[in-house]
């Protein structure tokens, strides 16, 4: 079974330009998560999507970053300006169901805001 | 809200030795408990989860953790290190009521194996 799919594996930007992630979960899972990891520290939920619906957003900062799941499939997420704060890797993340069901995550992107 | 504190961000075993990570969660409701490791550069993998059947958990590679309510804590034992076991550990808590299926992690503890 194929895992959770991300790209690009590192991106190294400057402030104020525009990043965007994709990332494709396990075939079947409906719920959708992105986690935001700053070195040194455990991830943290950005979004959750169930299916192609919103369900938790609120620690998104939703001034500079958006996230769509069309179709309820695959799932970008975008940082516009980016901000030196923004160096990270982001996890995406799914799993069947939203009554807890294993999450399974995928290898992240890594992210240099310089 | 719910929160884990993770003691000791720097973990070091002689290959052989017992590992004894320590996790404490903070919940106003009984929480399920994970325990995730993380290797460089790849995604986490669930180690193993407590969701109020037994008290004592057992998951992969040889690491199991006991729930103890009366502590608030579920640390994470192995009774013989590898050096394969050299990664990063992550807690993590979710508050089953209120919060669906979202993960509150720990800041997470750095297991070194020495030879």
């Amino acid at each position: 079974e194929a895992g959770v799919a991300q790209s690009p594996r590192y991106k190294i930007i400057e402030k104020r330009q525009s990043v965007a992630f994709w990332c494709n979960p396990i075939s079947g899972h409906a719920t959708l998560y992105w986690y935001q990891q700053i070195l040194g520290q455990g991830p943290k939920l950005l979004i959750q999507f169930q299916n192609n619906g919103v369900v938790d957003d609120s620690q998104l900062p939703k001034d500079r970053f958006s996230a769509e799941r069309l179709k309820g499939v695959d799932s970008t997420l975008k940082i516009q300006p980016a901000k030196l704060e923004d160096s990270a890797v982001y996890l995406c993340a799914s799993s069947l169901g939203t009554v807890y069901n294993e999450q399974f995550f995928g290898p992240g992107t890594r992210l240099t805001v310089l | 809200a719910q929160s884990v504190t993770q003691l000791g961000s720097h973990v070091s075993v002689s290959e052989g030795a017992l590992v004894l990570l320590r996790c404490n969660y903070s919940s106003s409701v009984p929480p399920y408990l994970f325990w995730y490791v993380q290797y460089p550069n790849q995604g986490l993998q669930l180690l193993l989860k407590y969701t109020s059947a037994a008290t004592l958990v057992k998951g992969i590679n040889g690491f199991e953790a006991e729930f103890k309510k009366s502590e608030t804590s579920f640390h994470l034992t192995k009774p013989s290190a590898h050096m394969s076991d050299a990664a990063e550990y992550f807690c993590a808590v979710s508050d089953r009521e209120t919060s669906g299926s979202r993960l509150t992690f720990g800041e997470g503890t750095q297991l070194t194996v020495n030879p």
